[in-house]
């Protein structure tokens, strides 16, 4: 089945303890993409990747990074994670730069 | 930078009645992608247009591209309670970013 997975699906961490959330795509695209969504805002991208190794910062890339070592996985780095940074975050993947696309489930993350 | 409003940011509606929700952009869109996201879940793709004018139907939803490409909408008949969520409308930014900027979107309650 063609799909995006996200893990962990839902974390809660302390301020200033770094982590990792995984996005893996099974579909072989070459564009992956990370955005928050917050109420009344949204989606906005955080970061971007065109291919392996191109990786480019969205609209709010403050306080992520990510990185593509391998086509099929984008994962998103927080390393010193803020209660701003509380949010739902999403994973997407395209196959061409103007094509649909398809989105993980998410990651419901808090930082108290 | 590039902005896509999306009017309005509610509907309730009765189950049986009508819906609509516009995108609106003070430039030309290059094209317009629709997504739904049900309560919990995550962005699915709907549809995308491209063409001036353009008109696609899938079932009860009707979407249209304004002939000077500015401005769309979706347009559900007869909803009924599976239409519950949130729509929203998403450019695919200029330059090759791959970006989507997402409309705010309007979240659909659908009263039995």
């Amino acid at each position: 089945e063609a799909q995006v997975t996200q893990n962990p699906r839902y974390l809660i961490t302390v301020t200033g303890k770094k982590l990792t959330v995984t996005c893996s795509q099974n579909m072989n695209h070459e564009y992956m993409s990370w955005y928050r969504q917050d109420p009344g805002l949204g989606l906005r991208q955080i970061y971007y990747s065109m291919n392996v190794e191109v990786t480019d910062k969205g609209d709010v890339p403050e306080g992520y990074k990510v990185s593509r070592k391998e086509k099929r996985n984008f994962p998103l780095i927080l390393e010193s994670p803020s209660p701003n940074q509380t949010s739902l975050y999403f994973c997407a993947s395209s196959l061409f730069l103007s094509s649909e696309a398809f989105f993980g489930q998410g990651t419901r993350l808090t930082v108290v | 930078g590039q902005q896509v409003m999306q009017i309005p940011q509610y509907q309730h509606v009765q189950e049986g009645e009508d819906f609509t929700t516009y995108c609106n952009s003070s430039t030309t869109l290059s094209n317009i992608q629709w997504y739904k996201q049900r309560p919990g879940g995550h962005p699915v793709f709907l549809i995308q247009l491209v063409k001036s004018g353009e008109v696609k139907k899938q079932k009860r939803l009707t979407f249209q591209f304004g002939e000077a490409k500015k401005n769309s909408s979706l347009h559900i008949t007869a909803t009924q309670t599976t239409d519950v969520g949130t729509y929203f409308c998403a450019e695919r930014g200029s330059g090759n970013t791959g970006k989507l900027i997402f409309g705010q979107g309007t979240t659909l309650q659908v009263k039995p």
